[in-house]
C-alpha cells in the first residue's frame, strides 16, 4: 500500500531557530517527492519537487533532502520566521503516467516570538 | 494573476440538498483536479480531468460528479449531500497530467452538511 508518513505531527520553535521535518514513504514505483506549505484556511503551495536523481533542493530558507535508498526525505527550515507557521505536507508521486499523488497528513509548525 | 479560483468559500447544506462547487484557472493548464481534505488524513483525489473533454475517477468518487466545462473551468457536483461529505474541497490544476509537473491549488471550499 502506498503510504507517506510525516513526523513530528506538530512542532513549536522560537523565531530565528532552525528545524527539520521528516517524511518516510512506501511508494512504488516512485516518480518524485514534493513538499508543500499550507497556511491555515488556504490551499497548499509548492516549495520543492525532487526526482529520483536529486538528493537536495533549496527554495530560499527551505532545503529539502531526499534519500531514495532509505525512502526518506527531510525539510529543513533555516532562521525561522513567524510567517513560517503553517502545515508542511510531504507528497510522493507514483509513476503511473498519470500523476497519482500520495499525500502525508502534514506537520503543523508554530513559530513563536 | 489569480491562479485557481474556487467559489464559494463556505457553504452549509442540509442532508439531501445538492450543490455545485466551481473552479476556474487562468494559467492555460490542461489538467484539473478535485481533492478533499479531512482532519487527520492526507488530501484525497475525487475526480480529475487530464484534458478538456475528459474526466476520470480518483480515489473517492462516490457521491460526486464533475464537468469539465471548458479548458478553464472544472466543476464538482454533489447530487444529494450527506454528512460524510463535510470536508474542505480543493481544486488544483497542472500543465499536464504527467509526472514532474507542479500543481497550483485554489484556496478551498469549506463545506458542512448537517
Amino acid at each position: 500500500k502506498n503510504q507517506v508518513e510525516q513526523s513530528p505531527q506538530s512542532l513549536i520553535i522560537l523565531e530565528g531557530k532552525n528545524c527539520t521535518l521528516q517524511c518516510n514513504y512506501t511508494v512504488s514505483p516512485f516518480s518524485n517527492l514534493r513538499w508543500y506549505k499550507q497556511d491555515t484556511g488556504r490551499g497548499p503551495v509548492s516549495l520543492t519537487i525532487m526526482t529520483f536523481s536529486e538528493n537536495t533542493k533549496s527554495n530560499g530558507r527551505y532545503t529539502a533532502t531526499l534519500d531514495a535508498d532509505t525512502k526518506q526525505s527531510s525539510l529543513h527550515i533555516t532562521a525561522s520566521q513567524l510567517s513560517d507557521s503553517a502545515s508542511y505536507i510531504c507528497v510522493v508521486t507514483v509513476n503511473t503516467g498519470f500523476q497519482k499523488l500520495v499525500f502525508g497528513t502534514g506537520t503543523r509548525l508554530l513559530v513563536s516570538p | 494573476n489569480a491562479g485557481v479560483t474556487q467559489t464559494p468559500k463556505f457553504q452549509v447544506l442540509k442532508t439531501g440538498q445538492s450543490m455545485t462547487l466551481q473552479c476556474a484557472q487562468d494559467m492555460n493548464h490542461n489538467s484539473m483536479y478535485w481533492y478533499r481534505q479531512d482532519p487527520g488524513m492526507g488530501l484525497r483525489l475525487i475526480y480529475y480531468s487530464a484534458s478538456e473533454g475528459t474526466t476520470d475517477k480518483g480515489e473517492v468518487p462516490n457521491g460526486y460528479n464533475v464537468s469539465r466545462l471548458n479548458k478553464r473551468e472544472f466543476s464538482l457536483r454533489l447530487e444529494s449531500a450527506a454528512p460524510s461529505q463535510t470536508s474542505v474541497y480543493f481544486c488544483a490544476s497542472s500543465e499536464e497530467a504527467r509526472t514532474n509537473y507542479g500543481y497550483t491549488f485554489g484556496s478551498g471550499t469549506r463545506l458542512t452538511v448537517v
